[in-house]
């Protein structure tokens, strides 16, 4: 249930499993990389951020990976539940932007039981 | 706490009208931000108010504009309305101090027609 190195729109995995879900970034620039998560009817939800001097950051659950050197981004979802299954973005912000935030392409996740 | 609160939820318009949707971000937070979500382009950055000024804006046309009020509450207008302007239309608040965790409302769902 992982998909590595390449961003692909949709992902199933099986409920306990581990998810990553990839990202490819544009900007150099930008001072932070952010995911997103959007359930349905809903507007989207903070998960994790990194500042871009970072190549890790643990959250509940979570963790994201940053490699600069191919601009690439991922999210690890430990213990994959029902309750994840959502639509994920990822998003770039520079600190000269203000709260602008530029998103990515979306990952439809849905975690079979 | 109130979440961020948008209204209306839906909307149908004509083509050639004009339409003004609301905001209401959380309390404390002074930045606002206005994105339009569609399936073809994904989430977009509108413009971005803070402290009643406009402190971004994203590659719209210009009959997309906005303003803030001293109590943060915001406003977005479209005039002369397309086909093309169907989207779902989403606003987020964050504080000054932390502008990678936007937090979003449920948006409005314009129908252009």
């Amino acid at each position: 249930g992982e998909s590595v190195g390449l961003h692909l729109p949709t992902l199933s995995v099986q409920e306990g499993d581990n998810s990553i879900i990839n990202c490819a970034y544009s900007n150099s620039a930008s001072d932070y990389f952010i995911w997103y998560k959007q359930e349905s009817g809903k507007g989207p939800q903070f998960i994790i951020d990194i500042r871009s001097n970072m190549d890790k950051r643990q959250g509940q659950r979570v963790t994201v990976l940053l490699n600069k050197t191919v601009k690439h981004l991922s999210l690890q979802i430990a213990a994959t539940q029902p309750g994840d299954s959502a639509v994920y973005f990822c998003a770039e912000n520079k600190e000269t932007s203000g709260s602008r935030l530029t998103f990515g392409e979306g990952t439809q996740l849905t975690v079979n039981p | 706490k109130a979440g961020v609160t948008q209204t209306p939820r839906y909307l149908i318009k004509t083509r050639g009208q004009q339409v003004t949707l609301s905001c209401s971000p959380i309390s404390g937070h002074r930045s606002v931000s206005w994105y339009q979500q569609t399936p073809g382009q994904g989430l977009q950055f509108l413009f971005e108010y803070f402290s009643e000024t406009q402190r971004n804006k994203g590659n719209f046309p210009g009959r997309f504009s906005g303003r803030q009020f001293s109590n943060s509450r915001s406003e977005m207008n479209v005039s002369t309305l397309e086909l093309g302007d169907s989207a779902l239309y989403l606003c987020a608040s964050s504080l000054a101090t932390r502008n990678t965790e936007a937090f979003f409302g449920q948006g409005t769902r314009l129908t252009v027609v």
